[in-house]
């Protein structure tokens, strides 16, 4: 099956400053990666997502890029503010497989003013 | 809010004992998720369920059952619990099936097993 890896775990990152956050997928089939950021005992909340046609996508201050050869895909965020703070995780999926998502581990991402 | 709405919020049993959680998906969403997150798990995928029919099934366990009702509102059925079954389980809901719909998560309900 699928196995999505997610790096890193945590990021430090002082206000202003960008952030990126890697994941690599295993499943060559796989075709849609979205990114869902997780603040404590809250839902996941789908911020932006790609599909395997497009190589970038940018929404504001967010944008993910894709990178199907390498089977890999990252998300920027740029100009971090204090409530970007959270847990960011990665998804994929693939046609045939209902709408099953596979999720990386999480990135904890803290933003210091 | 995700209009995913999961009950109860909150629970607390015993092992050895058997809860449900419940779930109604969006309006109009067919397709039911199931997932469950603990702090050494991340996210896993339990099932899915497309009106009322199982989808796809993942890691879940054999003590662990779900179904989805007509009225598409779908039920997770967690029985001999064991302390490592506590965690927070997420209902989630996408219209249709295929690969790239948005998933939406509910609230989540934290289980507790002592």
């Amino acid at each position: 099956g699928e196995n999505v890896e997610q790096h890193p775990s945590t990021l430090s990152v002082q206000e202003g400053d960008s952030a990126v956050i890697k994941c690599t997928y295993s499943d060559s089939a796989s075709n849609y990666f979205p990114w869902y950021k997780q603040e404590l005992g809250k839902r996941p909340q789908l911020i932006i997502d790609i599909r395997s046609n497009v190589g970038e996508k940018k929404d504001q201050r967010i944008a993910v890029t894709l990178n199907k050869t390498a089977k890999h895909f990252s998300l920027h965020i740029t100009e971090t503010q204090p409530e970007d703070s959270a847990v960011y995780f990665c998804a994929a999926s693939r046609a045939g497989a209902g709408n099953m998502l596979t999720f990386g581990g999480g990135t904890r991402l803290m933003v210091k003013p | 809010d995700s209009g995913v709405t999961q009950t109860p919020k909150h629970l607390i049993t015993a092992t050895g004992q058997r809860v449900t959680l419940r779930c109604s998906p969006r309006s109009g969403d067919l397709s039911v998720y199931w997932y469950q997150q603990s702090l050494d798990q991340g996210l896993q995928f339990l099932i899915q369920y497309y009106n009322g029919e199982e989808r796809a099934k993942g890691n879940i366990l054999e003590r662990f059952s779900a179904q989805q009702f007509p009225d598409l509102h779908s039920e997770l059925n967690l029985s001999s619990l064991e302390l490592g079954d506590s965690a927070l389980y997420f209902c989630a809901s996408s219209a249709e099936t295929g690969s790239g719909n948005t998933i939406y998560f509910g609230e989540g309900s934290w289980l507790t097993v002592v």
